[in-house]
């Protein structure tokens, strides 16, 4: 079946720790997204990427970094720079038409000890 | 710039009633989609319904449809028949045409289907 795979579902850090999330999809989509939530708060985001080896600043992307070195993957790096990391992080993937929905993965809740 | 306001931080619904869940949109886009999205308590986004700004009918997908009124800029969710596993986040958002790759997000209304 197709969708997307986030691992891992929870992830403990210390702070000072650089941590990697991983998001893949088999949907043969060309964008892929990370998005942030906080508790009551709707998603933002991080960085998109529209094709491979090329990739965006969202809204938040300081104290993040990504790469798109192959067409399924597009892992995320939350770097020690990052004030507040303690999130839900949803990866996503879409068409790159304006009427395409863009599916989500399961989700990974990084805790900051 | 673009902005989506849902105003309802929370909704009480009786199982088998319908509900209607706002959702308010700015845009100087004269082309753009408008989305709904469920999340449930385990945190995966599911995609329930789209509208485009072009579509002269609302959208409709099983129990949920979509009252769109353009001159208004709503894109209201309403949801027929509700169930006990309607209980969850809501979340409209749009994607407008001059940055098709990206989806706004409004701050979501919790549902809460009772017996």
């Amino acid at each position: 079946d197709g969708g997307i795979t986030q691992s891992p579902k929870y992830l403990f850090r210390k702070e000072g720790q650089n941590v990697t999330l991983s998001c893949e999809q088999n949907l043969n989509h060309d964008a892929m997204y990370w998005y942030r939530q906080d508790p009551g708060q709707g998603l933002r985001l991080i960085y998109y990427s529209q094709i491979v080896n090329d990739f965006q600043k969202g809204d938040i992307a300081e104290g993040y970094s990504v790469s798109r070195e192959k067409k399924e993957s597009f892992p995320l790096t939350v770097t020690s720079a990052q004030k507040n990391p303690t999130a839900f992080y949803l990866c996503a993937s879409s068409k790159r038409v304006i009427n395409n929905e863009q599916f989500f993965g399961p989700g990974t809740r990084l805790t900051v000890l | 710039a673009q902005k989506i306001t849902q105003t309802q931080p929370g909704m009480f619904v009786q199982e088998k009633e319908a509900v209607t869940l706002d959702c308010t949109y700015d845009t100087s886009d004269q082309s753009y989609g408008l989305f709904w999205y469920k999340q449930p308590s385990s945190g995966e986004m599911i995609f329930l319904i789209y509208q485009g700004s072009y579509d002269e009918q609302n959208a409709t997908e099983g129990r949920y449809s979509l009252n769109f009124q353009k001159a208004r800029k709503s894109a209201n969710l309403v949801i027929s028949a509700s169930q006990l596993g309607d209980s969850a986040m809501y979340f409209c958002a749009m994607r407008g045409s001059y940055n098709t790759d990206k989806l706004i997000f409004g701050t979501g209304t919790r549902l809460q289907v009772f017996p």
